[in-house]
C-alpha cells in the first residue's frame, strides 16, 4: 500500500531559525515520484518540488533544500533562515500507479509551520 | 495567464440540496482531479479524469458526481447523498500523471 507519514503536526520557530520538515513514505512501486507542496492561509496548494525515485541527489533552491534517502524512505525538507512568509502548511506527496494503470497522488496529513517574528 | 480557476470561493448549502463546484483550466492539461480536505488532514481524491468523456472514482466518490464534456472543464456536484459535505474542495490538473497544479479551492459549508 502507498502511504506518506508526516509525523510533525505543527512546528513553531523564530524567524531566521533553520527548520526541517520530515516525510517518510511507503510504496511497492519501483518507479515513483515524491513532491512537496505549500499551502498558505489562502488555501491554494503551491508546487515546490518533484523528485524521481532514481535521483537521490539533494536539491537546493534558494533557502529551500530537500534530502531524499531511499534507504530510509525519507524525503525531508529544510528551510534555512526561515521567514514569516514561510508560515504555511506543507504537504509531502507520493505518486503511485493505480489499478487503472494511471498515476495518482497520496498525501501526508501535513505539517503546519509557524514562523514567529 | 495560464492557470486553474475555481468558483465560487465560498458556497453554502442547505440540507438536501445538490450544489455544483466549477473548475476550469487553460493549461491544456489532459488530466483533472478533485480533492477534499478536512481540517487538519491531508487531501483525499474524489474523482479524476484523464481524458474528455472519461472519469474514474477516487477514494471517497460516494455522494459526488462529475462530468468531463470539455478538456478545460471538470465540474463537481455534491449531492444530497453526501452526508458530511462541509469541507475545502480543491481541483487540480496535470499533463498525464505528472505534477499536479492546484486551483484556489472552494469552501463548502452546509447550513
Amino acid at each position: 500500500a502507498q502511504k506518506v507519514t508526516q509525523a510533525q503536526t505543527e512546528i513553531s520557530v523564530v524567524e531566521k531559525e533553520d527548520v526541517t520538515l520530515d516525510c517518510v513514505y511507503e510504496t511497492r512501486d519501483t518507479t515513483y515520484y515524491l513532491f512537496w507542496y505549500k499551502q498558505p492561509p489562502s488555501g491554494e496548494l503551491v508546487f515546490l518540488i518533484r523528485r524521481n525515485s532514481f535521483d537521490e541527489q539533494n536539491e537546493i533552491s534558494g533557502r529551500y533544500s530537500w534530502n531524499f534517502q531511499k534507504s530510509t524512505s525519507s524525503f525531508n525538507f529544510t528551510i534555512t533562515a526561515s521567514q514569516v512568509v514561510d508560515s504555511a502548511v506543507y504537504f509531502c506527496a507520493l505518486s503511485f500507479v493505480m489499478d487503472t494503470g494511471r498515476r495518482a497522488l497520496t498525501f501526508g496529513s501535513g505539517t503546519r509551520l509557524q514562523v514567529q517574528p | 495567464d495560464g492557470g486553474i480557476t475555481q468558483s465560487p470561493k465560498y458556497l453554502f448549502r442547505k440540507e438536501g440540496q445538490n450544489v455544483t463546484l466549477s473548475c476550469e483550466q487553460n493549461l491544456n492539461h489532459d488530466a483533472m482531479y478533485w480533492y477534499r480536505q478536512d481540517p487538519g488532514q491531508g487531501l483525499r481524491l474524489i474523482y479524476y479524469s484523464q481524458i474528455v468523456n472519461d472519469f474514474q472514482k477516487g477514494d471517497i466518490a460516494e455522494g459526488y458526481s462529475v462530468s468531463r464534456e470539455k478538456k478545460e472543464s471538470f465540474p463537481l456536484t455534491v449531492t444530497s447523498a453526501q452526508k458530511n459535505p462541509t469541507a475545502f474542495y480543491l481541483c487540480a490538473s496535470s499533463v498525464g500523471g505528472d505534477t499536479q497544479y492546484f486551483g484556489p479551492g472552494t469552501r463548502l459549508t452546509v447550513l
